[in-house]
């Protein structure tokens, strides 16, 4: 299985500072259709996981444009330009390029 | 719009059974590989179990030793989790993920006590 290692699994962060995780894979994530299926999922406390971006840096809808994506084979990053408190949370990376799909462990965001 | 609806989920005691459903729209379902993911109360994410498009290939964690078996049936779009044995440590809000296009539900909790 692909892994998926994210860097770093806590981060404290100031209000209005920008925020970076890093998502690694243990395989090359381009598809054999030329895409990458890269996602990155928000998961607020008590809250089921919702999507931030997908195929590496696509924004969802809704998803304010302090948050980007970006990355290519098997090095990915979220970047936050400007935290602000509703960002506190889990932040995932998800492949789906290879079968089975596979997770990143997490990366805890919360307000110093 | 693409949804994943969980349902299924209630209270069962230890050694029990229950089966989860997952019912997809809004997407042509039989062409992706979906996944169970759970989640303990104030834990993080856990792999259950997957399940290729065409049904072919399933996966499962190590810790379930056989106790859950997945399944789906593509002329209703529903991906299923048979769950049997059941334990405490089974509690958790379990997640229907489609892992390609980042479709995730909005989970299902499954509680195991007597």
């Amino acid at each position: 299985d692909v892994v998926m290692t994210q860097s770093p699994l806590s981060l404290p962060v100031t209000l209005g500072q920008p925020a970076s995780i890093s998502c690694r894979s243990s395989q090359s994530l381009v598809y054999s259709d030329g895409n990458t299926y890269l996602n990155w999922f928000h998961q607020r406390p008590g809250q089921s996981p919702r999507r931030l971006l997908y195929k590496v840096s696509n924004r969802d809808s809704g998803v304010p444009d302090r948050f980007s994506g970006s990355g290519s084979g098997t090095d990915f990053t979220l970047k936050i330009s400007r935290v602000e408190a509703e960002d506190v949370g889990v932040y995932y990376c998800v492949q789906g390029t290879h079968w089975p799909g596979t997770f990143g462990q997490g990366t805890k965001v919360e307000i110093k | 719009e693409v949804q994943l609806v969980e349902s299924g989920g209630g209270l069962v005691q230890p050694g029990g059974s229950l089966r989860l459903s997952c019912s997809a729209s809004g997407f042509i379902f039989s062409t992706y590989a979906v996944h169970w993911v759970r989640q303990a109360p104030g834990k993080g994410l856990e792999y259950v179990s997957g399940i290729s498009r065409d049904g072919g290939t399933t996966k499962y964690a190590d810790s379930l030793k056989g106790r859950f078996t997945i399944s789906r049936d593509n002329s209703k779009n529903t991906l299923y989790l048979q769950m049997s044995s059941l334990r405490v440590e089974d509690t958790a809000v379990y997640y229907c993920v489609e892992t390609a296009g980042g479709y995730w539900g909005q989970g299902t909790l499954v509680t195991v006590s007597s």
